[in-house]
């Protein structure tokens, strides 16, 4: 009920398309839903997050989709650079509870220039 | 500025030996994250201090593991009797206010167990 079920393992893209990776989870008291980006050799960096207030949020070519009724999100990557090439990962956090967050096993996105 | 930096960057140590990994965040936040990240994993949540107390420390995995933050800021994840299985990348994040929407992390210890 804690976990965060990531899809795809891994991903490659052509330079400006679009990159769509897709989380998934069972338990209805998480709250808040962020994605990190992590560069080889670095900790994970914030990108963007979504509350399930909302539908969607877009933050320049990044965009989170948020499905509450089928317990879904995902992160699109709007002309995908060679830049974004990472290891993306989804995350969640429990309402009301401790401020620790729960990760997906993440997506290695490699963008061919 | 600076970011939450950790050091050693690179720990390897034999079974059975101690180790400490330390943690130092950005100055001026209040919370602490300790995170380990297994080859090919998401991070997996360790411990989170508040101040100098854990505010929960459920993703310990067993008692060799501790970690302390005596003065609200530095803190030292402890790890006795190491086994090969304890080999990961130990990550460390800070926020101003023990919001996890402002958690910033370190670029992480890689601990090797041999």
């Amino acid at each position: 009920q804690q976990q965060v079920k990531q899809s795809p393992q891994s991903l490659i893209v052509q330079k400006g398309g679009i990159s769509i990776i897709n989380c998934a989870y069972e338990n209805t008291a998480f709250d808040y839903f962020p994605w990190y980006q992590q560069f080889p050799g670095k900790g994970p960096a914030l990108l963007i997050a979504i509350r399930p207030d909302v539908s969607e949020k877009k933050e320049g070519r990044f965009t989170i989709s948020f499905n509450k009724s089928a317990k879904q999100f995902s992160l699109h990557i709007m002309d995908s650079q060679p830049g974004d090439s990472a290891t993306y990962f989804c995350a969640a956090k429990l309402q009301g509870g401790s401020e620790k967050l729960v990760f997906g096993k993440g997506t290695k996105l490699t963008v061919n220039p | 500025g600076a970011g939450v930096s950790q050091t050693p960057s690179n720990k390897v140590t034999e079974k059975g030996k101690y180790v400490e990994l330390r943690c130092d965040p950005i100055s001026g936040h209040t919370a602490l994250y300790w995170y380990r990240q297994s080859l090919g994993q998401g991070p997996e949540f360790l411990i989170y201090f508040q101040g100098t107390g854990a505010a929960d420390d459920s993703g310990l995995p067993n008692d060799r593991f501790f970690a302390v933050r005596p003065e609200g800021s530095v803190s030292t994840l402890k790890i006795q009797r190491t086994e090969r299985g304890d080999s990961a990348v130990y990550l460390c994040a800070s926020s101003p206010q023990g919001v996890v929407d402002t958690q910033y992390f370190g670029p992480g210890t890689r601990l090797t167990v041999l």
